[in-house]
C-alpha cells in the first residue's frame, strides 16, 4: 500500500516568492492534515480537510497561507508571499475518517522550506 | 486544553542499555496518546498508541509504553537499545471528544552510542 506521498521534497526560495506543496493521501483516507513543523520541536497542525471541507484551519495565518483539497483527494498548501520565518518542513497526514480521537495518521516525508 | 510535556530533549544510551524516554500529559481527561518516530529527513512514524484498552502498549521495533493514569503518564521503554533507534521521538495526544487532533511534545532525540 502507498504511503502519503509529498512533493517537492525540498524547495529552496527567496523572500516574497510563492511556494506551492502538494500531497496525496492514502487511498480511501477521507482526512488529511497539514502541520507545520519548525527545527526542534514537534509537529503543529495548520489545517484538517474533511473529505473536500476545511473543518479546522484556526491556526493557518490565513494572510500569506492558502489549501485547497479539491474533489477530497490531493491538497495543496501555498504561501505567498513566503517570509524568512516559513523556513521549516511543512507535513502532510492522512487518515481514515473524521470520527473521534485515537484515529491513527499516516505522515508523508514533508518538503522541507528554505526562504532565503 | 491539550498539552504534552517530553522530559529530556536529549537521550543517550549506550547499546544493549535501556531505553526510557519520558511524556506527559495535561488534560482533564485522560487523552489517546501516541508515541512517532521520526528519522532524518523523514516523516512521522507510529510506534504505538493507547486508546483505553490494555494500559501496557506494545509497539514496533520492541518498543513499549504504559499508560498511569495517576501520574498523567505515558513513558516509551525498550529493552535493549540498537544502533538504528537512533532518531527523533515524539508523543502525542488526541481528545477522546471532539476532533482527532493530534497535539505534539517538542521531541526527544535519542543517540545510541556503540
Amino acid at each position: 500500500e502507498a504511503g502519503v506521498v509529498q512533493s517537492p521534497r525540498y524547495k529552496i526560495i527567496e523572500k516574497k516568492q510563492p511556494v506551492a506543496f502538494w500531497c496525496n493521501p492514502i487511498s480511501g483516507h477521507n482526512t488529511l492534515y497539514w502541520y507545520l513543523q519548525n527545527l526542534g520541536q514537534g509537529p503543529e497542525l495548520l489545517i484538517r480537510y474533511e473529505n473536500e471541507e476545511a473543518v479546522d484551519d484556526s491556526q493557518l495565518p490565513k494572510d500569506r497561507f492558502s489549501a485547497e483539497r479539491l474533489k477530497g483527494v490531493d491538497s495543496t498548501l501555498k504561501i505567498q508571499p513566503a517570509e524568512l520565518g516559513d523556513s521549516a518542513v511543512y507535513l502532510c497526514a492522512s487518515s481514515l475518517g473524521p470520527w473521534a480521537g485515537g484515529e491513527t495518521q499516516y505522515f508523508g516525508p514533508g518538503t522541507r522550506l528554505l526562504v532565503l | 486544553a491539550q498539552s504534552v510535556t517530553q522530559l529530556g530533549s536529549h537521550v543517550s544510551v549506550s547499546e544493549g542499555a535501556l531505553v526510557l524516554l519520558r511524556c506527559n500529559y495535561s488534560s482533564s481527561v485522560p487523552p489517546y496518546l501516541f508515541w512517532y518516530v521520526q528519522y532524518p529527513n523523514q516523516g512521522l512514524q507510529l510506534l504505538l498508541k493507547y486508546t483505553s484498552a490494555a494500559t501496557l502498549v506494545k509497539g514496533i521495533n520492541g518498543f513499549e509504553a504504559e499508560f498511569k493514569k495517576s501520574e498523567t503518564s505515558f513513558h516509551l521503554t525498550k529493552p535493549s537499545a540498537h544502533m538504528s533507534d537512533a532518531a527523533e521521538y515524539f508523543c502525542a495526544v488526541s481528545p477522546k471528544t471532539g476532533a482527532n487532533n493530534l497535539f505534539f511534545g517538542t521531541g526527544t532525540r535519542l543517540t545510541v552510542i556503540p
